[in-house]
């Protein structure tokens, strides 16, 4: 009940395309879930996160969709660029006391071709 | 303002030793939180600790890891009698107090264990 599963493992666009992530969850403690970047040999850095009680949320290129009724959230990524190209994770906060802890996805690795 | 610091970033053991990683958050965050990423893993979390207390350590395995955060100085992740299975990317993160909700990752700490 604890999992976050993410889909697809890996992913390859061309510039300009819009990749899609999706991630499912059980817990429905869970009450922040944000989206994490990572480059080769570098630590997670925070790219955008949602509340359950908004629906989508848009920073710059970065919108994240939230179902919650489906348990389901998802990152899309507008115009993509090759800098883009690196490992995204989407996690879950837990509430309760899971509070402060966050529970990642598998990862996705994406490709974004010049 | 710097970011959370964590060192050292590469570190080398061989079997039965003890692996010592330290974590030092973003200045004015007295919240730490350590997670553990395997090869091509998600991040899975281990333990996460205020000033002088241990929150949530439900992700610590049972023997061998304990980790402390002093009143002064960073927080420590401690490993002893090391063995292969613990060769990973150790990440550090940091969040200012209760109910805030961002959580600030350092770069990791690579473990090798020979």
């Amino acid at each position: 009940q604890q999992q976050v599963k993410q889909s697809p493992q890996s992913l390859i666009v061309q510039k300009g395309g819009i990749p899609i992530i999706n991630c499912a969850y059980e817990n429905t403690a869970f009450d922040y879930f944000p989206w994490y970047q990572q480059f080769p040999g570098k630590g997670p850095a925070l790219l955008i996160a949602i509340r359950p009680d908004v629906s989508e949320k848009k920073e710059g290129r970065f919108t994240i969709s939230f179902n919650k009724s489906a348990k389901q959230f998802s990152l899309h990524i507008m115009d993509s660029q090759p800098g883009d190209s690196a490992t995204y994770f989407c996690a879950a906060r837990g509430g309760g006391t899971s509070y402060g802890k966050l529970t990642f996805g598998q990862g996705t690795i994406l490709t974004v071709h010049p | 303002n710097a970011g959370v610091m964590q060192n050292p970033r590469h570190l080398v053991r061989r079997r039965g030793q003890e692996a010592r990683l330290r974590c030092s958050p973003m200045k004015g965050h007295s919240h730490v939180y350590w997670y553990r990423q395997l090869p091509e893993e998600g991040l899975k979390f281990m333990v996460y600790l205020q000033k002088e207390n241990i929150i949530d350590e439900s992700g610590m395995p049972k023997e061998r890891f304990s980790a402390e955060f002093p009143k002064e100085g960073p927080s420590i992740l401690r490993i002893q009698q090391v063995v292969r299975g613990d060769s990973a990317a150790y990440f550090c993160a940091s969040s200012p107090r209760t109910g805030e909700y961002e959580q600030f990752f350092g770069p990791g700490t690579r473990l090798t264990v020979l």
